[in-house]
């Protein structure tokens, strides 16, 4: 069983449309991560979250940390080719716990 | 600066074997982990550290080793490889703490047959 429980699993869009993917848990979170992944590639930090409530802006992305710190939400406007990827949610307590990804793919 | 480097990329091994996992990093961070990621199963850690001299179990730790003699270097060791131990190891490094941003190394493809 996963800690971070995220949804949808896979996400397969045109461009231009947008989307919104969830990060779920029943614990409470100091901070949360969203990360990317490339094939082949490790995953690239994209935003810290800290404070429940907390909303943060990444040109195209908005992050949502819930007020519980328990859950996240990322919502991409105007889904781009390049946007494709595994988004990948972190949650740090004593250690880093991901959670499985949602793998999107934008199609041109 | 590399960041954290893994070696090798790839390597294939059968049951019983043991082999070592290198990882290095060049930014002075305390902390450093070891994940595998697993088709649907996302990234689980298998050890952390966080300093030399320093290392702790993560959610999945059966079956591995670790040290951390250095702060650049965090070597992982599998004893007697397992078909379950199939999978793609990524080393990560962050500065300070679990709560800053990690920094992840390409990764090494383990086929264990």
């Amino acid at each position: 069983t996963q800690l971070l429980e995220q949804s949808p699993q896979f996400l397969s869009i045109q461009e231009g449309e947008n989307l919104t993917v969830y990060c779920n848990s029943s614990s409470v979170f100091s901070s949360l991560q969203w990360y990317r992944q490339e094939p082949g590639e490790g995953p690239v930090l994209l935003v810290t979250v800290v404070t429940g409530g907390e909303v943060k802006k990444l040109k195209r992305l908005t992050f949502q940390f819930g007020d519980a710190r328990k859950d996240s939400s990322l919502h991409i406007t105007a889904a781009q080719p390049g946007d494709t990827g595994l988004y990948l949610c972190a949650g740090a307590g004593n250690d880093m716990r991901f959670g499985a990804g949602t793998r999107l793919t934008v199609k041109p | 600066n590399a960041g954290v480097t893994q070696t090798p990329k790839f390597q294939v091994l059968k049951t019983g074997q043991s082999m070592t996992l290198q990882c290095a990093q060049d930014m002075n961070h305390e902390y450093m982990s070891w994940y595998r990621q697993d088709p649907g199963m996302g990234l689980r850690l298998i050890h952390y550290s966080v300093g030399a001299g320093i290392t702790d179990q993560g959610e999945v730790p059966n079956g591995y080793n670790v040290s951390r003699s250095t702060t650049e270097d965090f070597p992982l060791r599998l004893l007697s490889a397992a078909p379950s131990q199939t999978s793609v190891y990524f080393c990560a490094s962050a500065v300070g703490g679990v709560y800053n941003e990690q920094f992840f190394g390409p990764g090494t493809r383990l086929t264990v047959l």
